[in-house]
């Protein structure tokens, strides 16, 4: 069974950056999408954007264009997430999910969350 | 993007009994394939998102037979046999015909 684990909570400051990582345990990233999806306190659910690690794509939701970036390092099997120009809106749980391999499923196992606090 | 719209937004259910929660796309979900990209999510209190299930109708690995989807196009349904204290949290449903997967707004259920 595939794990995915994320870093630690993060307490950044407006107009800087936050890297969030999330590694598979037991297994690999996949061959399908790795995905990003945050959730604002007492809010829904929000697509953030994906990677493709075989492949090395990457697509990006419009709200979080030039502002976000998925990288993924096969060798260790971690995904990252970078995102720039943090304002107080951006404070949320950061969760990656991983799409099921076969069949192909979206958005099948996800990490625990991690938690991006935005305060001066 | 394509907008969900989930119905209720709330339900308070009594152990025992069924539930219906509605997922109507502003758009089919029907691909040229011939597949429907509509799944359900629950995420129980302080937990990430798990799938229920995924296109229109299949459970995923461990998901209880109480659990059931149908619908096509732009109406989808998911229906709790009879609800368990254990089914409380809130629903989601996702469409990912087209990028973005887009999510409805969800749909809290607790126990009366």
């Amino acid at each position: 069974q595939v794990q995915l684990v994320q870093s630690g909570a993060e307490v950044k400051k407006p107009g800087s950056s936050v890297k969030v990582s999330c590694k598979a345990s037991g297994g690999t990233l996949g061959s399908n999408s790795l995905n990003w999806v945050r959730q604002a306190p007492g809010q829904g659910l929000e697509w953030m954007g994906r990677i493709i690690p075989m492949l090395g794509v990457t697509n990006y939701a419009q709200n979080f264009q030039g502002r976000v970036t998925i990288t993924a390092d096969k060798s260790t099997s971690t995904a990252y997430m970078d995102l720039s120009s943090l304002t107080s809106g951006d404070t949320a749980v950061y969760y990656c999910a991983r799409d099921q391999d076969m069949p192909v499923v979206p958005l099948t196992y996800w990490g625990q969350g991690t938690l991006v606090t935005v305060a001066s | 993007d394509t907008v969900m719209t989930q119905t209720p937004l709330s339900l308070s259910v009594t152990p025992g009994q069924p539930a219906s929660i509605s997922c109507k796309p502003s758009q089919s979900l029907l691909h040229s394939d011939g597949k429907t990209y509509l799944y359900w999510y629950l995420q129980k209190p302080g937990q990430p998102p798990q799938l229920l299930i995924y296109e229109v109708s299949n459970r995923f690995s461990g998901v209880p037979d109480r659990f059931s989807g149908s619908g096509s196009g732009t109406e989808f349904t998911l229906k709790i046999s009879r609800v368990e204290a254990e089914d409380v949290g809130v629903y989601y449903c996702m469409q990912s015909v087209q990028l973005p997967p887009t999510f409805g707004p969800g749909t809290k259920v607790d126990i009366k």
